[in-house]
């Protein structure tokens, strides 16, 4: 089954710094990466998603970068602002199968 | 015009009571899904239904039963309560299994006292 590891665990920017969050998986077959944010008392919310043939995805301040042939996709948030901080999680699927959750970063966004 | 609804938001219960949580989508989706949230913010999945079809059931107590009456629902039955059973339950649903985003409902966070 699809092995998937995020990276950090934890990070701490500072408000108006940049954040990037690594996502490694190991099924070479995954064709479909998404990003969730999940707010405190709330349900995992899909934020951006990219497909196996786009490198670069963008969305305001928010964008995904995948390098399918080293199996790993990241999420970059620029110009933090609070409301960024959240726990972000990985979902790369793609087959007609489970998809596993990657086990979450959690985004300080400092004053 | 909530995409996923399920009810209760919270539930409290005592050990060994069987409790019911419900779930709907009005997204139009084929596929329905329950994942159980730990301490740690761990996602894991439970169940996975197509159009009525349960097509993930993961390595849970047979205690745990999800019904789906129809492509538009699926509800999870909790027999004999257990401590550990106490967690956040998502329900969530996708136009397809794996290639497309999920939609999750805000949860259900269960209590066994």
């Amino acid at each position: 089954g699809e092995n998937v590891e995020q990276h950090p665990s934890t990070l701490s920017v500072q408000e108006g710094d940049s954040a990037v969050i690594k996502c490694t998986y190991s099924d070479s077959a995954s064709n479909y990466f998404p990003w969730y944010k999940q707010e405190l008392g709330k349900g995992p919310q899909l934020i951006i998603d990219i497909r196996s043939n786009v490198g670069e995805k963008k969305d305001q301040r928010i964008a995904v970068t995948l390098n399918k042939t080293a199996k790993h996709f990241s999420l970059h948030i620029t110009e933090t602002q609070p409301e960024d901080s959240a726990v972000y999680f990985c979902a790369p699927g793609g087959r007609d199968d489970k998809i596993i959750f990657g086990k979450g970063t959690r985004l300080h966004i400092l004053p | 015009d909530t995409a996923v609804s399920q009810t209760p938001k919270y539930l409290v219960t005592q050990m060994g009571n069987d409790k019911s949580i419900k779930c709907e989508q009005n997204l139009g989706h084929d596929t329905m899904y329950w994942y159980k949230q730990d301490s740690k913010k761990f996602l894991k999945i439970m169940f996975s239904y197509n159009n009525k079809e349960l097509i993930i059931n993961e390595t849970v107590p047979n205690r745990f039963s999800p019904k789906s009456p129809d492509k538009a629902h699926l509800n999870l039955h909790i027999n004999s309560l257990e401590l550990g059973d106490s967690a956040v339950y998502f329900c969530a649903s996708s136009q397809r299994q794996g290639v497309y985003g999920y939609t999750f409902g805000s949860g259900t966070r269960l209590t066994v006292v």
